[in-house]
């Protein structure tokens, strides 16, 4: 186990659904991250959150809506998502500032089908 | 475009052999470099990272290169088992000249180990 925990593994959800992904981490890291992954695409960063305030939205639509109430929480929000949003959402975070540099801990990803 | 990419979508190499995985990457202000280990249904796992002002870094079975004057960084698992069958993934920070917070990745070589 890497620390972090995401819910749920798997989502099935239709165009006009709203849905979240939940991720927590239990590291004490001050920084939280979502990444998407395609298939036969290298990872995208899309969210970057520093100590509860989002700091990087790397272009992504706004039916994707992130949500940092603390720093140990980190919520995507999913609402009209397009087929072409399915993929694998991975959550990550660090600690800004400690020993162990630009190092990254993933959680295991939820695995995301837009029918 | 893609900052950071992989010579080899696929690699497949003997249990017991030595295996390389290669990554070449583009942005000369690059000065931390990171390889991941992705199994099936997992997020990805560090592996090993190196800063660039060092050559090489080692750890248990798995050696990183790292040669600044082509831009190429390479992964040596030694004596591969089993257990190494993943997709790697090469990662750069940006430390200099702005850019996005977290890591760029390629996209990854999937290592097969033949019995």
């Amino acid at each position: 186990e890497t620390g972090v925990t995401q819910t749920p593994r798997h989502l099935v959800m239709g165009m006009t659904n709203k849905k979240s992904l939940k991720c927590e981490q239990h590291l004490g890291h001050n920084a939280m991250y979502w990444y998407k992954q395609s298939a036969k695409k290298p990872l995208e960063l899309m969210f970057v959150y520093n100590f509860k305030e989002q700091t990087e939205n790397n272009s992504v639509p706004s039916r994707f809506s992130p949500e940092c109430p603390n720093s140990s929480h980190l919520f995507l929000h999913l609402h009209t998502l397009q087929p072409e949003d399915s993929a694998l959402y991975l959550c990550a975070s660090k600690l800004r500032g400690g020993t162990e540099g630009e190092k990254l801990f993933f959680g295991s990803g939820t695995q995301l089908s837009v029918l | 475009g893609e900052s950071v990419g992989l010579h080899l979508p696929t690699l497949s190499v003997q249990e017991g052999d030595n295996s390389i995985i290669n990554c070449a990457y583009s942005n000369s202000a690059s000065d931390y470099f990171i390889w991941y280990k992705q199994e099936s249904g997992k997020g990805p796992q560090f592996i090993i990272d190196i800063r660039s002002n060092m050559d090489k870094r080692q750890g248990q079975r798995v050696t990183v290169l790292l040669n600044k004057t082509v831009k190429h960084l390479s992964l040596q698992i030694a004596a591969t088992q089993p257990g190494d069958s993943a997709v790697y993934f090469c990662a750069e920070n940006i430390r200099s000249g702005g850019g996005a917070d977290g890591l760029t990745f390629g996209k990854g070589t999937h290592l097969i180990i033949q019995p």
